[in-house]
């Protein structure tokens, strides 16, 4: 059972856009920064945002963060089938003083 | 370029220790914390422990507290992860990832490719 929630599963055809949500609570998402994970089937994970709505250098800006409340939110525009991955979300936990993740997102382009 | 390359997994029994590595390269490894991230066989992520860019500070999943230990060797540019009294639910591909800061920012801005450790008798 994670500390943070995910839908297990979004879809999508290609070119459209996809939201992923990620909840959470005051102690962890609500006083804390949010991030999001991109993990292709075989690969390590991979920063997409960061600070709740940084991307890395490279990422590209079909990829957005978002934050409100105990809530955050990845969107992912112009849908391509490369983007078929795991998504997670992870932030700090205050109270437990440790890092959280959410238990993962599959996104399949249809 | 920044790489993080774990090693030190393998098949061990219940109850017995494994040290892991993680050997950087490609940036400062004294400046930024570092972390211990697993993930189960066709699970998801789970955050393992930290620690601070100077050592200061450790801090570890209850799953895993009083068990495993984090540390660093600097001038080796390493980080280790000492577990002990391993179960079968510590089965897992093991990654070290980079903190994006000293160690409390708990954003992970690059990963090894991870190791795996198998817990079985």
């Amino acid at each position: 059972q994670s500390v943070l929630t995910q839908p297990p599963s979004v879809s999508a055809a290609p070119g459209q856009k996809v939201t992923i949500s990620c909840s959470g609570s005051s102690s962890n998402i609500g006083n804390n920064y949010v991030s999001w994970y991109q993990q292709l089937p075989g690969t390590a994970p991979k920063l997409l945002i960061y600070d709740n709505n940084k991307r890395p250098s490279g990422i590209p800006d079909r990829f957005s963060g978002s934050k409100s409340g105990t809530s955050a939110t990845l969107g992912i525009t112009g849908l391509q089938t490369g983007d078929e991955a795991d998504y997670y979300c992870g932030t700090c936990d205050s109270s437990l003083s440790a890092g959280v993740f959410g238990g993962g997102t599959k996104l399949t382009v249809l | 370029q920044v790489q993080l390359v774990e090693s030190g997994g393998g098949v061990v029994q219940p109850g017995r220790s494994l040290r892991l590595s993680c050997a950087a390269s490609g940036f400062t490894f004294s400046g930024f914390g570092m972390h211990w991230v697993r993930q189960a066989p066709g699970k998801g992520l789970e955050w393992v422990a930290v620690i601070w860019y100077d050592g200061s500070k450790r801090y570890y999943a209850d799953s895993v507290k009083g068990r495993f230990t984090i540390s660093r060797d600097d001038p080796k540019n390493t980080l280790y992860l000492q577990m002990n009294s391993l179960r079968a639910e510590d089965t897992a591909v093991y990654y070290c990832a980079r903190d994006g800061g000293r160690g409390g920012y708990f954003f992970f801005d690059y990963w090894g490719q991870g190791t795996l450790v198998t817990v079985s008798s």
